[in-house]
């Protein structure tokens, strides 16, 4: 079964810019989405189609992708961004994520 | 706005059965495929399935591991999408969420339903 490969952990102070990567095979031919949920919170979508942001995201989310790995890329990163980061990918019409990173804001 | 409410869930011993429900508003809900997601307590977000608009034939998929035991359905009449789940095992404990599909994205999340299975 197709995998998606993050980091477990990023910690860095605030103002910092986080990079969370998102590897899998042939990922460049998929769209890439990710996902925020903050402790105890659903998911939130932050980041589809490997680049869009939707309505309401702050513009210091960004995302690429490159050969085989994706990237979230946080700006300026404040204590409110703090949380769980899953990216997603289709694989035969099934629905995948990461195991998630956990970035901290120290 | 788009709001989902999942509801359903509950404490169930091994071996038995439970259906989840999901009442969908705010979005055009009869023209969209909806997932369904779980998440095991302190675990990542594992795919459970999904179930296709009526002019894809409401056609459903499923992940491997609840294949042959879960049963993805929906009533366009009232926006509300159902997971059937028998032969519950301790591996299904989970909240359980359900989502709307748009631009290859699950783009919103309700705040999901427990459900426990022990005995």
């Amino acid at each position: 079964s197709y995998e998606l490969t993050q980091s477990p952990s990023v910690s860095l102070s605030p103002g910092q810019t986080a990079s969370i990567t998102c590897s899998g095979e042939k990922l460049e031919s998929k769209y890439v989405s990710w996902y925020q949920q903050r402790s105890g919170q659903s998911p939130l979508l932050v980041i589809f189609q490997d680049i869009k942001r939707p309505s309401g995201i702050p513009d210091r989310f960004s995302g690429s992708s490159s050969g085989n790995t994706a990237t979230l890329t946080i700006s300026g990163t404040q204590p409110m961004d703090e949380a769980d980061y899953y990216c997603q990918a289709w694989d035969s019409d099934t629905l995948v994520f990461g195991g998630g990173t956990k970035l901290t804001v120290l | 706005e788009e709001r989902l409410v999942e509801s359903g869930g509950g404490l169930v011993q091994p071996g038995g059965s439970l259906r989840l429900s999901c009442a969908s508003s705010g979005f055009n809900f009869s023209g969209a495929a909806m997932h369904w997601v779980r998440q095991a307590p302190g675990k990542g977000l594992e795919w459970v399935g999904r179930i296709r608009s009526k002019v894809n034939n409401y056609a459903t998929g499923y992940a491997t591991s609840v294949k042959g035991r879960f049963t993805i359905s929906r009533d366009d009449s009232t926006n509300t999408t159902y997971l059937q789940m028998t032969s519950l095992k301790t591996d299904d404990t989970a909240v359980y969420y359900c989502t709307p599909q748009s631009a290859g994205a699950v783009y919103k999340w309700g705040r999901g339903t427990l459900v426990t299975v022990s005995s």
